[in-house]
């Protein structure tokens, strides 16, 4: 199906392990994004890509890794969770002027 | 980017026509106003965008002032379904600068 898709859609991890977000989209979207929803903050952006092997840090960067081998892909990797790192987050991607798609999200817990 | 300004809540009847405001008196003449929804847990879902002159889609209407100082998103009929927060976004970059404030908490009323 065309579309974005993250997955997994929800995730318990324990403090300090290290955990992959993945994101997939279908459209050959130059950018995306990784952005995390908290109660009282919205959403803020991690890291974005505007190209395969090209990426750059957002407003909350720290703790997250991110990698963009291929276009379609952009996983989110938490090297060593931490409870403040427990959010949603959203994956989207865009091309030119149209905007931004957002995926379903993942719900990560670290407990 | 500009700053974009919203009222934190609304209430609207169901059917009847919700006018979303959203004030960007600093935008520049490059930037697009961008509306979104976000339904309760689900990722924020694109609306509509403009520049310069009014725009409709299957969705709503969106109306820029003559100064682009201001806009106003319409849902023409709303339904429950429509209840969400709206955020209104100025950007000229689509890419790096997209910032999501805390938007219009938009309740439907039956």
């Amino acid at each position: 199906d065309a579309g974005i898709t993250q997955s997994p859609r929800y995730k318990i991890t324990e403090t300090g392990r290290q955990v992959t977000l993945m994101c997939h989209q279908t459209w050959s979207h130059s950018y995306m994004f990784w952005y995390r929803q908290d109660l009282g903050h919205g959403l803020r952006l991690i890291y974005y890509s505007a190209a395969a092997d090209i990426t750059d840090k957002g407003e909350v960067p720290d703790g997250y890794v991110v990698s963009r081998s291929k276009t379609e892909n952009f996983p989110l990797t938490l090297e060593s969770a931490t409870r403040s790192q427990t959010s949603v987050y959203f994956c989207a991607s865009s091309e030119r002027v149209r905007g931004y798609t957002f995926g379903s999200g993942t719900r990560l817990t670290v407990v | 980017d500009a700053k974009t300004t919203q009222p934190t809540s609304m209430d609207c009847a169901e059917g009847r026509a919700a006018n979303l405001p959203c004030n960007h008196s600093t935008i520049s003449g490059n930037e697009y106003v961008y509306w979104y929804r976000q339904i309760h847990s689900q990722g924020p879902q694109y609306i509509i965008h403009g520049l310069k002159n009014n725009e409709t889609n299957e969705m709503a209407s969106l109306i820029i002032t003559e100064d682009r100082k201001s806009s106003t998103l319409i849902l023409p009929h709303a339904t429950l379904r429509d209840t969400a927060v709206y955020y209104c976004i100025a950007s000229d970059n689509y890419g790096q600068n997209f910032v999501f404030g805390p938007g219009t908490r938009l309740s439907v009323l039956p």
